[in-house]
């Protein structure tokens, strides 16, 4: 089985334009979530989608949004970016019943965004 | 809030040694915790996973501890291969669907 593919791999993009990235989980997996990666914060939340619906959010303002398809692919939007939005974001599908403690994340190998 | 602390930042031991990395935490009350491997340039990738209620796991090389009364985990790799050098991670979730939070890791190298 194909793992998780997130694209672009890397990104750079002038302050107070938008991105979009998309992530196309494992088959037959449900649920997508998505996490930023910056070394001063470590792994954070943003929100995670299952059957089309988001089911979940973090503490992020409103300038990250995203949505699932038909398909389970997700695609997350950032709009007027800012320096600080300059990190690793990392997508992860799980299966079934989407992120429950007793199934592991999938992760892929994120895309790189720079903010200049 | 909730706090989850990992070990120092980084970890260097010998080749052959046992590891042993630590996660504490408060402010929580974790149905599951995990543990996960993450290389440079590369997302995190599953380990073990553990319960509350059991005290112990064990995989290969790995073994997992829990002790919800001191609200820590303790991550082992027994003789540890340089191949074992990344950053690990331990993430906590409680039950009902809410969301995994990640301790910010662990840079263990193993040195030959």
């Amino acid at each position: 089985k194909a793992g998780v593919t997130q694209t672009p791999r890397y990104l750079i993009k002038t302050r107070g334009q938008q991105v979009t990235l998309s992530c196309s989980p494992i088959s037959g997996h449900r649920s997508v979530s998505w996490y930023q990666q910056t070394p001063g914060q470590g792994l954070q939340f943003l929100f995670e989608y299952f059957s089309e619906t988001q089911r979940n959010k973090g503490n992020f303002p409103g300038r990250f949004s995203g949505r699932q398809f038909s398909n389970s692919r997700s695609e997350m939007n950032v709009s007027t970016l800012e320096l600080g939005d300059s990190a690793l974001y990392l997508c992860a599908s799980s299966l079934e019943h989407g992120q429950q403690g007793n199934s592991p994340l999938h992760f892929g190998n994120g895309t790189r965004l720079t903010v200049t | 809030s909730q706090k989850i602390e990992q070990n120092s930042e980084a970890l260097n031991i010998q080749e052959g040694k046992t590891a042993t990395l630590t996660c504490n935490y408060t402010n929580y009350s974790p149905a599951y915790l995990q543990w996960y491997r993450q290389d440079p340039g590369r997302g995190p990738v599953f380990l073990l996973l553990i319960r509350e209620n059991e005290k112990e796991k064990r995989k290969e090389r790995l073994k997992v501890t829990f002790d919800t009364t001191l609200k820590q985990s303790l991550f082992h790799i027994t003789a540890s291969q340089p191949a074992d050098s990344a950053t690990y991670l331990c993430a906590l979730v409680g039950n009902y669907g809410q969301n995994f939070v990640f301790g910010p890791g662990t840079r263990l190298s193993v040195l030959p």
